[in-house]
């Protein structure tokens, strides 16, 4: 079956770092990832998309990778803030029409 | 339109009570999904809809479920006789899909009812 695994339950990163979240996954071939942002008490928010022709996505201070080889996707926020501060979801088309998510990794940016 | 909608934000029940959830997707979304999340966990699919018609349904979602999308608008989520483990967040997601060109995947989320049965 498919599994999905995010690095790290929790990840603390220095303001103005850059933070890398991973996302791997096995036994299966998705045609794309996608990762989300999700606060605390609300529904997960879109970020980006990339698909497994696309080797890397950019949108403002985020980039994603997605190596199918190693079936591994980096996320990565450069110049992090507070507000940047929140679980990051990383997650796969199922094949079946929904959407087959990690666990997700809880980032802290200090201040 | 600003988004997905969830009607309560939060319900308390007690054991064996039924309840039913309330989503309003993005008006001109066809497709509407309904999750589970627990705490610490990310959301688990429970079921969808194309439309009126509803295409596929976890293992999951066991027959205290059922769900609706009578007009293909809003849809309704029912637990009948509630248990203890059906404490979750459940969250709504919709998106435009189309067959053929350019496929439009992203989800939005709704902000989720937050279930709680003691």
């Amino acid at each position: 079956s498919q599994k999905i695994e995010q690095n790290s339950e929790a990840l603390n990163i220095q303001e103005g770092k850059t933070a890398t979240l991973t996302c791997n996954y096995t036994n299966y071939s998705p045609a794309y990832l996608q990762w989300y942002r999700q606060d605390p008490g609300r529904g997960p928010v879109f970020l980006l998309l990339i698909r497994e022709n696309e080797k890397e996505k950019r949108k403002e201070r985020l980039k994603v990778t997605f190596d199918t080889t190693l079936k591994q996707s980096l996320f990565h926020i450069t110049a992090s803030q507070p507000a940047d501060s929140a679980t990051y979801l990383c997650a796969l088309e199922s094949g079946a029409n929904n959407l087959f998510f990690g666990t997700g990794t809880r980032l802290t940016v200090i201040p | 339109d600003t988004g997905v909608s969830q009607d309560p934000r939060h319900k308390i029940t007690k054991r064996g009570q039924n309840v039913t959830f309330r989503c309003d997707p993005i008006s001109e979304h066809n497709r509407l999904y309904w999750y589970r999340q627990t705490l610490g966990q990310g959301p688990e699919f429970l079921t969808y809809f194309q439309n009126e018609a509803q295409l596929e349904k976890s293992r999951l979602l066991s027959d205290r479920f059922s769900a609706e999308r009578p007009k293909g608008s809003f849809s309704t989520l029912e637990i009948q006789r509630t248990e203890q483990g059906d404490s979750a967040m459940y969250l709504c997601a919709s998106s435009s899909w189309t067959s053929g060109g350019a496929l439009k995947e992203t989800q939005y989320f709704g902000p989720g009812t937050r279930l709680l049965v003691l």
